[in-house]
């Protein structure tokens, strides 16, 4: 357990429908990472938050945004919903040492339908 | 671009039989190496960091190695239990110094051990 939760679990929704994933990262690291990883692309980068501030994005899409509340946890939010966004979304998190040795959640499975 | 690659995709061994995982990048300045086992369906479990070159780290059947273009998992008498797909990744540094934290994954190598 590397003290990174997701929810939900699992996600069926519709094409054009919007979802919003949940993220509490490890009991004081500040920074939060979202990656997307499908069966063709691997895992890729595509947001990341540091004690509430974004800091850094990879090839996150327009109908995709992200945000860190004050008690750190984060949320993912989904819209538009294509076929091609289903997809494992993890959420890893980290201290923001240099070594950024980084932890991730069990993950959300989303599938479009 | 910065890149990782590594190979094979998949390999099969039989218990006991020792192998090794490689991991090749392109960057263009490399702030740290990590390897992550990830079980089907589960988040990646973080493994190991590598800094520079001739570093090595060691874990039960693990060892992972650092040189300046690759690093290398030896999977020493593997177990059916050590059946994961193993990634690589990196924390580029970026033009100007510093990191943006991200990492760079590879798309990993498929281990099956079978008794």
């Amino acid at each position: 357990d590397s003290g990174v939760t997701q929810t939900p679990k699992h996600l069926i929704t519709a094409t054009g429908q919007r979802v919003t994933l949940r993220c509490s990262p490890r009991s004081g690291d500040l920074s939060v990472y979202w990656y997307q990883q499908s069966l063709d692309q691997g895992l890729q980068f595509l947001i990341q938050y540091y004690n509430g501030e974004e800091r850094a994005k990879g090839n996150i899409l327009e109908r995709f945004s992200a945000q860190q509340f004050p008690d750190l946890h984060s949320e993912l939010n989904l819209s538009s919903l294509e076929l091609g966004d289903s997809a494992l979304y993890f959420c890893a998190s980290s201290v923001d040492r240099p070594n950024n040795e980084q932890f991730f959640g069990p993950g959300t499975r989303l599938t479009v339908l | 671009e910065d890149q990782v690659t590594q190979s094979p995709e998949a390999l099969r061994l039989q218990e006991g039989e020792s192998s090794s995982l490689n991991c090749s990048y392109t960057v263009s300045g490399l702030r740290g190496l990590f390897w992550y086992r990830q079980d089907p369906g589960k988040g990646p479990e973080f493994l190991f960091t590598l800094y520079s070159a001739g570093e090595e780290k060691e874990k039960e059947r693990l060892k992972a190695t650092l040189t300046k273009k690759e690093s290398f998992l030896h999977i020493t008498a593997p177990k059916p239990e050590d059946s994961a797909t193993y990634l690589c990744a990196v924390s580029p540094t970026l033009l100007y110094g510093g990191s943006q934290g991200n990492l760079i994954f590879g798309k990993g190598t498929k281990l099956s051990v079978k008794p």
